[in-house]
């Protein structure tokens, strides 16, 4: 089993280009997660979903976009990148479903580490 | 003020020694816990989860609750230089799917 697998692992971009993080887990798991990590800042929640069919805004969604493709796949989208946008992304998932009150644990991917010029 | 607030640190302390770190968080509601590692340049892991008040206590880990006060903390009996690394608290925010992590505390042990 792979886990949580994310691509790309590396990016760079010009400021104003589009991409999308791949996101797939095989260990069907109810809950996705997509984190961005900065130097000093800890993991900030960017949009997660719930359960299949749901996602919800987390603590810094502006600039991006999500779709749950399926149980497996959680995609995010940067429509229009800017320099604010350089850092290391986390795709993550957990087993319960996210309104279950003991949330269990997440499992990450190896992150993706983009640049915005 | 953040939802989930911890010392950045960095914490040092002698091999051997208890390393203990801290962690607050804001939403009375939150009912899950947890302390995550985070070796440079890698991903974060599990290391302890607690769900209710008092200690949990797992080989050297030792997590403590008080929803009182609101407060979680992680404690590392005979620190070893292996247990250098960021550790991330994180809270289930209230009915939410939302796990919402602090700043993390970098810790060193010195052999």
């Amino acid at each position: 089993n792979a886990g949580v697998t994310q691509t790309p692992k590396f990016q760079v971009l010009k400021t104003g280009q589009s991409m999308t993080l791949q996101c797939a887990q095989d260990m069907n798991h109810n809950s996705m997660y997509w984190y961005r990590q900065d130097p000093g800042m800890g993991l900030r929640l960017i949009y997660y979903s719930a359960s299949e069919g749901t996602t919800d805004k987390g603590e810094v969604p502006n600039g991006y976009n999500v779709s749950r493709l399926n149980k497996r796949e959680f995609s995010l989208r940067l429509e229009s990148a800017a320099p604010s946008q350089t850092s290391v992304y986390f795709c993550a998932s957990s087993e319960r479903s996210g309104i279950h009150p003991y949330t269990g644990e997440l499992f990450f991917g190896e992150g993706s580490r983009l640049t915005v010029l | 003020q953040k939802e989930v607030e911890q010392n950045s640190g960095p914490l040092s302390v002698p091999e051997g020694a208890i390393a203990s770190l801290n962690c607050t968080y804001s939403d009375r509601g939150s009912q899950s816990f947890f302390w995550y590692r985070q070796y440079s340049g890698k991903s974060p892991e599990l290391i302890m989860f607690i769900y209710s008040n008092g200690d949990k206590e797992d080989g050297r880990f030792t997590a403590q609750l008080n929803k009182a006060s609101q407060y979680v903390s992680l404690l590392i009996r005979d620190s070893q230089p292996s247990d250098s690394a960021t550790y991330l608290c994180a809270v289930k925010a209230g009915n939410t799917g939302k796990l919402i992590f602090g700043q993390g505390t970098t810790l060193q042990v010195k052999p």
